[in-house]
């Protein structure tokens, strides 16, 4: 059974960078879609960007310019980082997964980390 | 991108009702692509319905997904107090990928 697990500081100054890590087990992270979600205290979800093994990443234009997404393949990481951030970004994020490795079902999560909240203040 | 709508306020339900979440996107988006979770605070999200329509592993055949090109719906037939939650629409036919602000559900 494959399990998420975020890790990763839970506050983060203004103007600093939010780094935070994703540990796959069970499972391996090769051919698979991994991507980070988030949620502001009191709305929805959004999503920040997805990466692939062959290292393809693609992320959403209202954070493209600050995040970066990378795959450690060696340690069945992924990891996240942005850049430049405000109060707005106080979020919890998940990380999550597509059991599929099709890019067809790339958006469907059925792997979720728990969640951690991440602070800037 | 295209933007999903969920009605906002919360459905108040009795156990044995029959709930229907509604989920209304700006473009079309097909029968593909359409996905629906359920979040419950501390809780990993949990993917309950795939592709409009596919119930992921181990969902119950309550929840029931249909609709197609801008109009969907998850119908949870029978509700029951563990399906208290907040239920989010998704679709992934287009980047970004992007979630509706979700729907509140109480059953008690």
């Amino acid at each position: 059974q494959v399990q998420l697990q975020e890790s990763g500081p839970g506050l983060v100054k203004p103007s600093e960078t939010l780094s935070l890590t994703c540990t796959v087990s069970g499972g391996s992270i090769r051919s698979h879609y991994w991507s980070w979600i988030r949620q502001p205290p009191g709305k929805g979800l959004e999503w920040i960007g997805y990466v692939h093994d062959t290292g393809l990443t693609n992320y959403n234009p209202s954070l493209k310019s600050r995040v970066i997404i990378l795959l450690d393949t060696s340690k069945n990481q992924f990891s996240l980082k942005l850049t430049s951030v405000t109060a707005a970004d106080t979020a919890v994020y998940f990380c999550a997964g597509s059991s599929w490795t099709t890019f067809y079902y790339a958006g469907a999560f059925d792997y979720w980390g728990q969640g951690g909240l991440v602070t800037v203040s | 991108e295209v933007v999903l709508t969920q009605p906002p306020g919360t459905l108040s339900l009795s156990p044995g009702q029959r709930a229907t979440l509604s989920c209304r996107a700006t473009w079309d988006i097909g029968t593909n692509f359409l996905a629906w979770y359920q979040l419950k605070p501390g809780q990993a999200p949990r993917l309950l319905i795939y592709g409009t329509s596919s119930r992921a592993t181990d969902i119950p055949d309550r929840f029931i997904g249909s609709g197609s090109g801008t109009d969907f719906s998850l119908t949870i037939s029978r509700v029951e107090p563990e399906d208290s939650a907040v239920y989010y629409c998704q679709q992934y036919g287009q980047l970004p990928w992007t979630f509706g602000q979700g729907t509140k559900v109480e059953v008690k």
